[in-house]
């Protein structure tokens, strides 16, 4: 099984709403990566969480919320977010932490912040 | 500051002609992928260049990697319309795990 699964596929919220972003993998793979991206550009590494810990965070703003609750699972928790959050937000995977490994993405979820 | 860079941004070429899309990177690595993503799709992994010199072949794309240059190539042969998408390089710095993407090359073939 080489799939990494993120749900939802699709997500509306408003600036006042609390949502979160869920991301599976059973590869055993031990690192997981939360990506943005907006139209057009390349995506953006956001988070790196390697064995359940968080080992980057891209300097990225308190409204998103990592959360690695074992090693098949991957969170990202939603909060007062705006307009310009809005974009494709990709998980991803790999076997370790470190260069030499192939990252396997998951489908994205499409963010709307109205 | 490390930079990934791709040119051509855009590419419109005819089918079953041939050209190359070119990665340079600033920063020390001997590791460098490339992904396709069609619109609105995520990202599919292409290739895995793993040491300098190395060249690797699917189907009508064939990557190599030039570490000493920082350069990595994907060239195109015979271009077909259903290689239309988005190519992504990937450098991830030596010692890191961070994973920085090219600024992607649109490619568009014409039937």
């Amino acid at each position: 099984d080489t799939e990494v699964t993120q749900t939802p596929k699709h997500l509306v919220m408003g600036m006042t709403n609390k949502k979160s972003l869920k991301c599976e993998q059973h590869m055993g793979h031990r690192a997981m990566y939360w990506y943005k991206q907006k139209a057009k550009k390349p995506p953006e590494l956001m988070f790196v969480y390697s064995y359940e810990k968080l080992s980057i965070n891209e300097s990225v703003p308190s409204r998103f919320s990592p959360e690695c609750p074992n090693s098949s699972l991957l969170n990202l928790h939603l909060h007062a977010l705006q307009p310009e959050d809005s974009a494709l937000y990709l998980c991803a995977s790999s076997q370790g932490p470190g260069e030499a490994y192939e990252q396997y993405f998951g489908p994205g979820t499409r963010l709307t912040v109205t | 500051e490390l930079k990934v860079e791709q040119n051509p941004l855009f590419l419109s070429m005819q089918e079953g002609k041939n050209y190359t899309i070119y990665c340079n990177y600033s920063t020390t690595s001997d590791r460098l992928y490339w992904y396709r993503q069609d619109p609105g799709k995520s990202l599919e992994s292409l290739f895995v260049l793993l040491s300098n010199g190395a060249v690797k072949q699917e189907g009508r794309l064939m990557a190599s990697l030039d570490t000493k240059a920082r350069l990595s190539t994907l060239h195109i042969t015979a271009a077909v319309h259903d290689l239309s998408a988005t190519y992504f390089c990937a450098v991830v710095p030596s010692g890191t795990y961070k994973y920085i993407f090219g600024t992607g090359t649109r490619l568009k073939v014409l039937a």
